[in-house]
Parts: structure tokens; sequence; C-alpha cells
């Protein structure tokens, strides 16, 4: 069954420095989704992304964060200047289309530890 | 936007019994769907079940089933003949027209052998 991969599965960074998060969607999908959840929280949704472009962003994903699919296979999530509060997982997800019978496929998660 | 209430944070079951969670959600839209993922300790986002807010007829996935009744905006994940791969974190989730989720808070699940 296709998956969604994300790499690295864990990632350990000092505050104040940029990560990139990555992830490579299941390969006729269209549609492509960040989200995070903090530690003993509930999963918050971060962006979308359709044909290049930010569809949709929650008040999470200000100015520090920017989405890219650089290479029509990959998806980035980039932190600039993480911060302790970053620390959490980051999920990404793919869909086929626009149509939401199936939901989303999610990949496995990175876990982002700031210290 | 759409809330999504979860009001068991734990819930434990004895191996082979029935266990029920509950969820209840908030919204003004007619048209949406709603989900049930299980998160193992590994953290990974697994789909459990699936029902579409115009069938009025509950999803039933081999032992997950659910109660979804619309007019009260309660969707409960029931679980019968529970296993010791059950236990997990459980999330209902809510997905707008937008394609945009809502997940609760979760409800930790314990399987008791």
């Amino acid at each position: 069954e296709p998956e969604v991969t994300q790499t690295p599965s864990h990632q350990v960074t000092q505050m104040g420095q940029e990560v990139i998060l990555r992830c490579v969607p299941i390969s006729n999908h269209l549609y492509f989704y960040w989200y995070r959840q903090i530690l003993g929280q509930k999963v918050e949704f971060l962006v979308s992304f359709y044909n290049n472009e930010i569809s949709e962003k929650s008040e999470i994903f200000d100015d520090q964060f920017s989405v890219e699919r650089p290479d029509g296979s990959n998806f980035t999530l980039k932190i600039r200047s993480t911060k302790l509060e970053d620390s959490a997982m980051y999920f990404c997800a793919s869909k086929r289309d626009r149509g939401f019978m199936y939901g989303y496929t999610f990949g496995s998660g990175t876990r982002l530890t700031v210290v | 936007a759409q809330t999504v209430t979860q009001s068991q944070p734990e819930m434990s079951v004895q191996e082979a019994e029935t266990v029920t969670l509950s969820c209840t959600y908030d919204t003004s839209e007619s048209d949406y769907y709603l989900f049930w993922y299980k998160q193992p300790p590994s953290r990974q986002m697994i789909l459990v079940i699936r029902q579409e807010a115009y069938k009025q007829q509950n999803a039933t996935e081999n032992r997950f089933s659910v109660n979804f009744q619309k007019a009260a905006k309660s969707f409960s994940l029931k679980i019968s003949d529970s296993q010791l791969g059950d236990a997990a974190m459980y999330f209902c989730a809510y997905l707008d027209t937008g394609n945009q989720f809502y997940f609760g808070t979760g409800t930790s699940l314990t399987v008791i052998p």
C-alpha cells in the first residue's frame, strides 16, 4: 500500500537553528498538508498546499514557517530560528484530489526536539 | 471553526470485551466526514474508520463500528472483542469541506489482559 514517507523520524536541534522536515507524498497525490502535535496535546493543522502554493494556513503557521515542493516529489516544512515550543511531532499528509471521501494518508511523523 | 470534543481522556477494557469511546463535535456545515484515528506509541496516525455525514448507516470495519447521531452531533467508536494491540491513543477527527482536519484531544485506551 502506498505510504507517505517522512524523514528524519527524530531530529534534535539547538534553539535558534533552522530545520527542514522532509516528506515524500504518495506519487499521484496533489494536495499536501502539515500538522503538528505537541506532546500530550491534540493534532493541529498548520498548512495545506496545492498547485505549488499555500491553500490555507493556520494562525500557528507564521513567518517562522515555510513550505516548499522543490522537485515534484518532496514536500518540505522549514522552521527558521527554532524555539523550545516548536518541539512537537510533525505529520505530513497527502491526498489525491479535493474530494474528501477517503481523508488523508498521514506519514509516520517527525519528532522534533528543540534544546 | 469546528470543534471536536472527546470527554474521556482515558479508558480501559478487558481483553475480549467491548468498549465505546465518545466524541461530539460542533459544526454548522451539513456535509462533512468524520474519522477515528489510532495512534500507537510509535505516534503514527492510523485510520480506523470513517463516516460520511450524508449516510445514515453507521460505518463498520471488522471489530470497529461507529454510532453516528447527526442531529446530536455525536460520533462514538465501539471496539468489540478488544485485543491487546488495540491499546493506543484514539483521536476523533472532523474533516470539513475545505479539507482541513479538526482533531479531538484523544482518548488513551488501555487493554487489560
